[in-house]
């Protein structure tokens, strides 16, 4: 399975913008990049997912390289609601879609 | 929408005993999965079920850890008997996915989870 590396935690200060850097160099064709996170004692919800080209949505925007060797979760204002781990996934349509999770990065958000 | 639903929230056993975790998945998702998170790590996929079919179950510990989805909406995962590295939340999710092609990318729902203790 690819697999993905992301820094262990990341700070910033509310209502500013937040890149979080995702390392997946071994992607192959047939692998989408999905982004969920995961809030205080809850489960994971959706973010955002590409394949090569940016995408955008209402939460956060991706940003995958041309060589789709990495990527960037965009998050452009953070709020303290957005304090949670953030996983990047590399979800191929080979394998029947799972989701194999990482260690993901733990955002803090200072008022 | 009524989201993925499951119970109990919270349970503490005794290692050797026997638990059970219901799911209930959102309403016309042909997709579930189980999975377990230790504390401190990503959530790990135990059994996916296409309807009331298994379509994986790799990392599933058969000799304790069972699973089905009867009529392909609930399901039961059951872990008998218990151990104490059994201690983690356990999972439900589901979507509207398709298992061939590119229409795979469908989002995954996740329900609270169940966090179980055993002692």
């Amino acid at each position: 399975d690819a697999k993905t590396t992301q820094p262990n935690s990341m700070e910033s200060n509310e209502e500013e913008p937040v890149h979080l850097p995702c390392n997946h160099s071994t992607i192959s064709g047939t692998d989408y990049i999905h982004w969920y996170r995961q809030l205080p004692s809850q489960g994971p919800e959706y973010v955002i997912h590409g394949l090569t080209s940016n995408v955008n949505n209402r939460m956060a925007s991706l940003a995958i390289a041309e060589d789709r060797k990495s990527s960037t979760l965009i998050l452009h204002r953070a709020t303290l609601r957005d304090a949670a781990v953030y996983y990047c996934i590399l979800r191929s349509y080979n394998q029947g879609g799972k989701l194999i999770f990482g260690q993901g990065t733990e955002l803090s958000v200072k008022p | 929408e009524a989201g993925v639903a499951q119970s109990p929230r919270y349970k503490i056993i005794e290692k050797r005993q026997s638990v059970a975790f219901w799911c209930n998945p959102i309403s016309g998702h042909a997709t579930l999965y189980w999975y377990q998170q230790i504390l401190g790590q990503g959530p790990k996929l135990l059994i996916q079920f296409q309807n009331n079919g298994v379509v994986d179950d790799s990392q599933l510990p058969k000799d304790r850890f069972s699973a089905e989805r009867l009529k392909g909406v609930d399901s039961t995962l059951k872990i008998q008997p218990a151990k104490l590295e059994d201690s983690a939340v356990y999972l439900c999710a589901s979507s509207s996915l398709q298992t061939s092609g590119r229409g795979i990318q469908n989002e995954q729902f996740f329900g609270p989870g169940t966090r179980l203790t055993v002692l």
